[in-house]
């Protein structure tokens, strides 16, 4: 069973303040995804990474970064946090094994609320 | 880039009785369709995907078609019950590229 997890199921922090939220796989997968999902806009893309120290930006990367120096484990990082970054951030992994793609797996979720 | 679009937002229906979700999306290259099913406090959980040389799959009481001329797909669930309350995401992507996903469908199953 494909499994990725999340470090947080909820963390409450200030504003300015530096977040990290970890996601972990264990299916040896190549690409991971950061979304973050806000009612009515359905999952919206931040950053991914086809592989070890690669990532690209996504639909919505301001004021974010991540980083990726294990296969198993991407991070997201909020540099500064504001308000308007409370949302719910899903991690999801992705295998190479598919054709034409293999499906995402995604984590439980980290709900982020921001004071 | 692509967009999806899912239509309806609600939908409530009453157990057993079918359920059908609808996306339509832009570009005509995409070529995977996955469906995602998010139970309260959890992460989306594909349910069902159909990739672009087939128009219709099916996995028990779930079903997908898929007109690529009209760029639009289905999601059907039959004989529903209430353990099918959920959101409903669907999502396109071309090749090994982004998913794209449709803003969800709050189903509501009452007995």
């Amino acid at each position: 069973d494909v499994k990725v997890t999340q470090s947080s199921r909820y963390l409450v922090k200030r504003t300015g303040e530096k977040v990290f939220l970890e996601c972990v796989q264990d299916m040896d997968h190549e690409n991971m995804f950061w979304y973050r999902q806000d009612p009515g806009l359905g999952l919206r893309l931040i950053y991914f990474s086809y592989d070890v120290k690669m990532k690209e930006k996504g639909d919505i990367p301001e004021g974010y970064s991540v980083s990726r120096e294990k296969k198993e484990r991407f991070s997201l990082i909020l540099e500064s946090a504001s308000t308007n970054q409370t949302s719910m951030y899903l991690c999801a992994s992705r295998g190479l094994a598919g054709d034409p793609a293999d499906t995402q797996y995604f984590g439980p979720g980290t709900r982020l609320t921001v004071l | 880039g692509e967009n999806v679009e899912q239509h309806p937002s609600t939908l409530s229906v009453q157990e057993g009785d079918s359920a059908v979700i609808k996306c339509t999306y832009s570009d005509s290259a995409s070529n995977y369709f996955p469906w995602y099913k998010q139970e309260l406090g959890k992460g989306p959980q594909l349910i069902i995907d159909i990739r672009s040389n087939v128009g219709e799959k099916k996995d028990q009481r779930i079903a997908v078609t898929l007109n690529k001329t009209a760029k639009h797909f289905s999601l059907h669930i039959t004989e529903t019950q209430p353990e099918d309350s959920a959101v409903y995401f669907c999502a396109a992507s071309r090749g090994w590229g982004k998913l794209q996903f449709g803003a969800g469908t709050q189903v509501v199953v009452t007995p």
